[in-house]
């Protein structure tokens, strides 16, 4: 159980391009999941805190207009990199835990951006 | 200073070897600890989740909570190449709603 999938897993795009990411939590529900960027050998840096059915929470220093997130449903989330540029290049990770749960998160499985 | 502190190492270990990996903490209003483990390119993965204080062993882990010293532990016995990766530990205050607080990782090498 507690499994978070990730769609897609790795995508390129031209520099000026939109791209989505989604993030599915597959057997347990969630009202809040988070979006992580990692850059290589750093830890994760929490970008947003997505909440089911209201405004997301983008922390500072994150432009709220360029990383547009939708939580549409207990099991969906998505992230959309508008207008992306080769320093968007990153892994994305998501994070959801279950609302019957303790304070435990699950990770999917990241999506590697590659700007050209 | 930083809320939670990790060693970044790297560590390296031999095969079959105890491995400690700890951190530390500033705030006393965490209550729910976990360990992650990462390999290259992945996405984390829980390894242990322990709330409040106290021992959790899981196999060949054992995750150790001191609240009082704001201190937390994660042993793996008898280690194998397989478990060279980097261990985050994260922290919250309670909740799935709660962001986590995470270490900046420790990096093992635990070689044949």
């Amino acid at each position: 159980g507690a499994v978070v999938s990730q769609h897609p897993s790795w995508v390129i795009c031209k520099s000026g391009t939109s791209v989505k990411i989604e993030c599915r939590s597959l057997d347990f529900q969630a009202t809040t999941m988070f979006w992580y960027r990692q850059f290589p050998k750093q830890s994760l840096m929490l970008m947003a805190t997505s909440n089911e059915g209201s405004k997301a929470t983008h922390e500072q220093g994150v432009e709220k207009d360029k990383f547009l997130i939708n939580h549409a449903s207990l099991t969906l989330s998505t992230l959309t990199v508008t207008s992306a540029h080769p320093e968007d290049s990153s892994f994305y990770i998501c994070s959801a835990g279950s609302i019957t749960g303790g304070g435990e998160q699950f990770f999917g499985p990241g999506t590697r951006l590659t700007v050209l | 200073q930083k809320e939670v502190e990790q060693d970044p190492g790297p560590l390296s270990v031999p095969e079959g070897a105890i491995v400690s990996l700890n951190c530390t903490y500033s705030n006393s209003a965490f209550q729910y600890f976990m360990w992650y483990r990462q390999y290259s390119r992945k996405g984390p993965e829980l390894l242990m989740y322990t709330y409040s204080s106290g021992n959790k062993e899981d196999g060949r882990f054992t995750a150790q909570v001191d609240k009082s010293s704001k201190y937390i532990s994660l042993f793996i016995r008898d280690s194998q190449p397989s478990d060279s990766a980097t261990y985050l530990c994260a922290m919250t205050y309670g909740g799935a709603t709660n962001k986590l607080i995470f270490g900046t990782g420790t990096l093992l090498a635990v070689q044949p």
